[in-house]
């Protein structure tokens, strides 16, 4: 069975400051990988996602991840958070070429921006 | 812009009443889902359905009906409610859209 775990709850960052958040997956093929952002009270927004090819993948808002296959891991980063940054961030792995792309998501983490 | 509707906004409702939650596309999407969303949980596929006509179960379809009649249109069922279907709803279309989510609440 898939799984998706993103070990840290809350992050608390700088404005400014750099921003990793981690994802961990357990997947028995290759993996459709996802990262979405959620404000408060709002649906979810689809930042960036992986199929294929180069694994460093650029998404809206100026964040990037990065696949691992050997760690299974997928991280989002972000050079230089802004307030505007506050918010949920949940990751999601799903198969490939299946019918229909059902999702398997992580528990999120809220990101906190500091002035 | 490819929109999803869902209604109501937020709702409170007696346990074992009976509940239809609402979505709605504009983009004649095939693939739909129902998800929930938990503190702690992240989101859970309830339902889903790749085209018209055809429906199938996610990892937590108990308690759950739905119907897709046309393309448009993916309501989501709660036949007789419990306060554990307490949560948030979102309706998606494909992994890329998802509606602005209901706010249930079982009492």
């Amino acid at each position: 069975a898939q799984s998706v775990t993103q070990p840290d709850i809350h992050i608390t960052v700088s404005e400014g400051a750099s921003l990793e958040l981690r994802c961990n997956y357990s997947y028995g093929a290759t993996p459709y990988l996802f990262w979405y952002v959620q404000s408060p009270g709002q649906g979810l927004q689809l930042l960036l996602k992986y199929f294929s090819g180069d694994t460093l993948v650029q998404g809206i808002k100026g964040f990037e991840a990065e696949f691992k296959r050997s760690q299974s891991s997928f991280n989002l980063r972000k050079p230089s958070v802004h307030w505007s940054d506050a918010a949920e961030y949940f990751c999601a792995v799903g198969p490939i070429k299946a019918a229909g792309n059902k999702l398997t998501f992580g528990g999120g983490t809220r990101v906190l921006v500091k002035p | 812009i490819a929109g999803i509707t869902q209604a109501p906004t937020s709702q409170i409702l007696a346990a074992g009443r009976r509940m239809t939650l609402r979505c709605t596309q504009d983009m004649r999407h095939n693939a739909m889902y129902w998800y929930r969303q938990d503190l702690g949980l992240g989101l859970r596929l309830i339902h889903y359905s790749n085209t018209a006509g055809t429906t199938g179960k996610g990892e937590v379809p108990d308690g759950y009906s739905v119907s897709r009649a046309n393309t448009d249109d993916f309501p989501l069922t709660l036949a007789s409610a419990v306060p554990s279907q307490t949560s948030v709803y979102f309706c998606a279309r494909d992994t890329q859209y998802f509606g602005p989510g209901t706010r249930l609440t079982v009492l």
